[in-house]
Order: structure tokens, then sequence, then C-alpha cells
């Protein structure tokens, strides 16, 4: 069976300042990765994703993530935090059957300080 | 806007009554997902239908239910409401049912059972 744990249910970092948001994933297969990012009072935006080929993959608003196997993570950063990126940021791993099925871990609400 | 329409976007109802969230895929999207999202359950997905066929089903509650009509719009049918039952429930669809591509989410319908 598919899970992730997201270490930290709240970050707070200072604007300019490097984000980083871990991500751990268990699954029995090679996994598909996502970051959706949830602003108050909105749905899910998909950041970025990760299934086969380079393993940092870029996404949009400036992040990026890296999927390392050998550590099953997907950490989420960004080299400078900007006001609006304060939201919650969810990691996400597909489900091994052949459906599009997700597992989300339980969230990230990052703050952003001036 | 995401291009995945849901309504109503709030709906206050009581105690064992029954409600229908509507959802309308993306255009060219086939497959349509629904989830439940609570604060002690994060994001449970409930079940997934691929161009009128269910495909994945999840934490569904059997007092819970869903279909796909042929024009790709989904309904989900929430009965004998309790108040366990107050939760965002969020459709998202994808252009196949497969683990690829990741998902496009709706703004949502937040229930609220009093």
């Amino acid at each position: 069976a598919q899970s992730v744990t997201q270490l930290g249910s709240h970050v707070s970092v200072s604007e300019g300042a490097l984000v980083l948001l871990r991500c751990n994933y268990s699954s029995s297969v090679p996994p598909y990765l996502f970051w959706y990012v949830q602003y108050p009072n909105q749905g899910l935006q998909l950041l970025l994703k990760y299934t086969t080929g380079a393993t940092l993959v870029k996404g949009i608003n400036g992040f990026e993530a890296e999927f390392k196997k050998s550590e099953t993570s997907f950490h989420l950063t960004k080299p400078s935090a900007h006001m609006s990126d304060a939201a919650e940021y969810f990691c996400a791993v597909s489900s091994s059957s052949n459906t599009g099925k997700l597992i989300f871990g339980q969230g990230t609400t990052l703050q952003v300080k001036p | 806007d995401s291009g995945v329409t849901q309504t109503p976007k709030h709906l206050i109802t009581a105690t064992g009554q029954r409600v229908t969230l509507r959802c309308s895929p993306r255009s060219g999207d086939l497959s349509v997902y629904w989830y439940q999202q609570s604060l002690d359950q994060g994001l449970q997905f409930l079940i997934q239908y691929y161009n009128g066929e269910e495909r994945a089903k999840g934490n569904i509650l059997e007092r819970f239910s869903a279909q796909q009509f042929p024009d790709l719009h989904s309904e989900l049918n929430l009965s004998s409401l309790e108040l366990g039952d107050s939760a965002l429930y969020f459709c998202a669809s994808s252009v196949d049912g497969d683990r690829y591509y990741g998902y496009t989410f709706g703004s949502g319908t937040r229930l609220t059972v009093v």
C-alpha cells in the first residue's frame, strides 16, 4: 500500500528565505509523486509532478522538488519565499493500481513572515 | 478558474437529510474523482469514475453514492447525514483514468451539517 508522510504540519519562514517542505513516501511500485498547493477557500492546484526521467522537477511559481529513491523522499523547495507563497501544501503519491487515485499527506501550512 | 465546476459552493443542512453535490469536469477530461477534506481526516479519496463507469473506490460510506452521467458530469449523493459528514468535498478531473497526469481540482463544496 502507498502512504505519504509530510514532516511538519506548520513551517514558518521569513520572506526571501529558503522554503523546504518535507515529504517521504512509501510505495511498492515505482511511484508517481505530486505536490499540490491550496490557498484559503480554494481547491488544490498542481505545483509539479514526478513520473519518470529527470529526478529534479521544476514546477510553477519557482518551486522544485527532487525525487530521491534511496531516501524515499520528494521534498519541495523554493530558493526565496514570497508572501504570496503562504498556503497549505500537499504531497501525494499515486495508487499502485491502474487508476488515478492519489494518496495525500496531511499537509503542511507554510507561513511567510515579512 | 480551473475548468472544474462544483455546485453548490456552500450547503447547510440538518442531520438525517440528503444532499446532492454536482461536478462538471474540465472539457475533454473523462475521469472524475471525489475527495473529502476534513480537519481530522485530511484529504480522503472517495470514488473515481471513468467515462461513466466506476473505476476505483476508497473510503466511501454506504450512505454515500455517486454516478457519472453520459455528459460526464458527476453527482455525489450523501444521505442520512451526520454531524461528522461536515467537510469540504472536492471534485477533480483528469484526461484519463490512470496515474500519469494528476488532477485538476474544483473549488469544492463546503457542507455543514447542523
